[in-house]
């Protein structure tokens, strides 16, 4: 059972977009469209920003995407905003014994 | 409205057996496609899926810590109780419970609502 790979940084001036990539194998990310985002600010719970690849849940913000291509799918945040610094973490269902894989987790700044 | 609660012990010894209960709120666990998770988090680190029970009361677990761990759920309690045996400092982490719904074939699609968590020392 291994981690989804993510960039352990990322970063972009205010009204810029930043992209974060999230990297699996064939058994999770590239298998299945449940690949999910979430971002975390410090000391408080996770908060879903994206599910199935490309959805977003009532209240997220439409500056929120996501994609996938393969074994990789991407979280892009447009027009950042000072608010959007966190930590962003990506999940994918890995079969019926590996429910959910996270990421290593990204650390988003707003310069 | 969804809410869930960790509750539990703030410390425990190393060997000591950690017991941890998720009361929630908003939903029924005795309904198709519904299902609660726990998730940890060590200090700095990445959040980690450990267990997951559904609403027909399977049940899964980390391969990795399948082993250790034991997930029970009392729908007239609106509770969820996770076990994890012979505990280690590496086990020292935020606990969250979250809920969680199901694809069309029981995949695991997204954790929509998460609990505040709690916090697990494992130290002597």
């Amino acid at each position: 059972q291994s981690a989804l790979t993510q960039p352990p940084s990322a970063s972009g001036s205010p009204g810029q977009s930043v992209t974060i990539s999230c990297t699996g194998t064939s058994s999770d990310v590239g298998g299945y469209n449940y690949v999910s985002w979430y971002q975390q600010h410090p000391g408080k719970a996770p908060k879903l920003m994206i599910y199935e690849v490309t959805k977003r849940p009532s209240g997220v913000p439409d500056r929120f995407s996501g994609s996938k291509s393969g074994n990789t799918a991407s979280l892009t945040v447009s027009g950042l905003q000072a608010e959007d610094e966190a930590d962003y973490y990506c999940c994918s269902y890995g079969g019926s014994n590996n429910l959910g894989v996270f990421g290593t987790g990204t650390k988003v700044t707003v310069l | 409205q969804i809410t869930l609660k960790e509750s539990g012990p703030t410390l425990v010894k190393p060997t000591q057996t950690l017991t941890l209960t998720c009361t929630f709120s908003g939903f029924s666990l005795s309904a198709s496609g519904v299902g609660v998770a726990w998730i940890r988090q060590p200090p700095g680190k990445a959040l980690e899926w450990l267990a997951f029970i559904y609403w027909d009361d399977d049940k899964r677990y980390s391969p990795s810590l399948k082993s250790r761990l034991t997930i029970t759920k009392d729908t007239s309690k609106n509770q969820v109780v996770l076990t994890m045996a012979n505990m280690d400092p590496v086990d020292t982490a935020t606990y969250y419970c979250a809920h969680s719904l199901l694809g069309m074939f029981g995949e695991l699609s997204e954790f929509d609502y998460w609990g505040q968590g709690t916090l697990v020392t494992v130290s002597s």
